[in-house]
Order: C-alpha cells, then structure tokens, then sequence
C-alpha cells in the first residue's frame, strides 16, 4: 500500500463546477497535511494546508481533513480552465520529517 | 521575500559524470529538502537538511550525497550517473523549528543524463 494514495485522474469537469479532489495516507500519526498545484513544466505550488479534523476554506479552495477515516480532499468551487493542472496531496509524519507526495490527480476544466 | 532559487536551471552530463545542484532558500528559512520527480515514480523524497545537519534521507542510493552552508544554502551531488537520473529536481525550503511545516518549491533544475 502506497502511504499516499491520489485517483490520478484525469478528472474532467466544466467551467463553474465544483471539482472534488480525494487522498487517502496509511500512516495513523500523520499530523500535517498539503495541497498543492503543479502547472505542467513548471513546479510545485503550495495551495492549502491543513492540520486539524474539519474543513479549511480560503478563497475557492476548501480542505478537509478526518483523520479517524485518514482521508483529506480539496474541493475547488466555481472552477476555471485556469485550474487546469496536477494536484498533489502530501503528508508528515509524527514518525519522521519528510514530506510524502500522492502521485497526483490530473483535472481538466473545461470552457 | 525573494523565493526558492535553484542553479541551474537545465544541464546535461554524460553518464558517469557527476553534478552538483545548487539551492537558496526564502531568506530565514533554515530547512531545505531535496526531491526528484519523474513522469513514472512522481515525486521522491531525497533528504532534508536543517541547520547544516542531515534530519532525514530518503531511499536513494549513496551515489546521491547533499550538504547544507551556514547560511542555509544546500547543494546536492550526484555521482557516477546513470541515465535514470534524469529528472526535474526540486528543492523546497521551510521555515523550520517552529515556524511552520509548509515546504515551498524553488523551479527545479532539469537534469538530463546522455
């Protein structure tokens, strides 16, 4: 079992539609949990983080986070082709430091 | 605040040469990770380094090798290469201690391996 699990997609949704983004991890003490977006070419961009049970929104951008079912989305309201790229969940451990990445989920937003 | 910045942006070397990668963090972050993303493994977890001490490595093979300056700036080292090294490597910084866990990536160096 992979310690961070991401549907690679490709999610395709249209123009204005809430986009839901879904990550499993395996490791009970995780404590900190990361959204980000990768544009293609290009690298890494921190979009959200989240660090207890509920719901986190800043702007379109909404994580949630329940630890009890180690699970953690990301819901993109309002979407736009500009949205258009890979989304990587990533987690830390209690047991260690290092930063672990899903393999992503590709999203399409479609005029 | 300036971001990430990693030198060079796009090299290519031989197979059993090696290469050293350069990395400066955002002014006053102190902990810099090191990764390597590929198409087919996505991304890879090198090492982290925090106030010039390695904290933790990854499952990289000792040909992989990094360093960490007094003023927080790292270098990572690859040895002999070999064509599978090819790969975008991206370095992240963050505030370290207290400051927070949010990592930030510079743009990455494309490494690519002939």
């Amino acid at each position: 079992q992979k310690e961070v699990e991401q549907n690679s997609g490709p999610l395709s949704v249209p123009e204005g539609a809430i986009a839901s983004l879904n990550c499993t991890y395996s490791d009970r003490v995780s404590q900190s949990f990361f959204w980000y977006r990768q544009y293609s070419g290009k690298s890494p961009e921190l979009i959200m983080s989240i660090y207890s049970n509920g719901d986190k929104e800043d702007g379109r951008f909404t994580a949630q986070l329940n630890k009890a079912s180690q699970y953690v989305s990301l819901l993109i309201r309002d979407s736009q082709p500009s949205d258009s790229a890979t989304y990587l969940c990533a987690v830390i451990s209690y047991n260690n430091n290092d930063m672990r990445f899903g393999a992503g989920t590709r999203l399409t937003v479609k005029p | 605040k300036a971001g990430v910045t990693q030198t060079p942006r796009y090299l290519i070397k031989t197979r059993g040469q090696q290469v050293t990668l350069s990395c400066s963090p955002i002014s006053g972050h102190r902990s810099v990770s090191w990764y390597q993303q590929t198409p087919g493994q996505g991304l890879q977890f090198l090492f982290e380094y925090f106030s010039e001490t390695q904290r933790n490595k990854g499952n990289f093979p000792g040909r992989f090798s990094g360093r960490q300056f007094s003023n927080s700036r790292s270098e990572m080292n690859v040895s002999t290469l070999e064509l599978g090294d090819s790969a975008l490597y991206l370095c992240a910084s963050t505030p370290g201690g207290t400051g927070g866990y949010e990592q930030y990536f510079g743009p990455g160096t494309r490494l690519t391996v002939t």
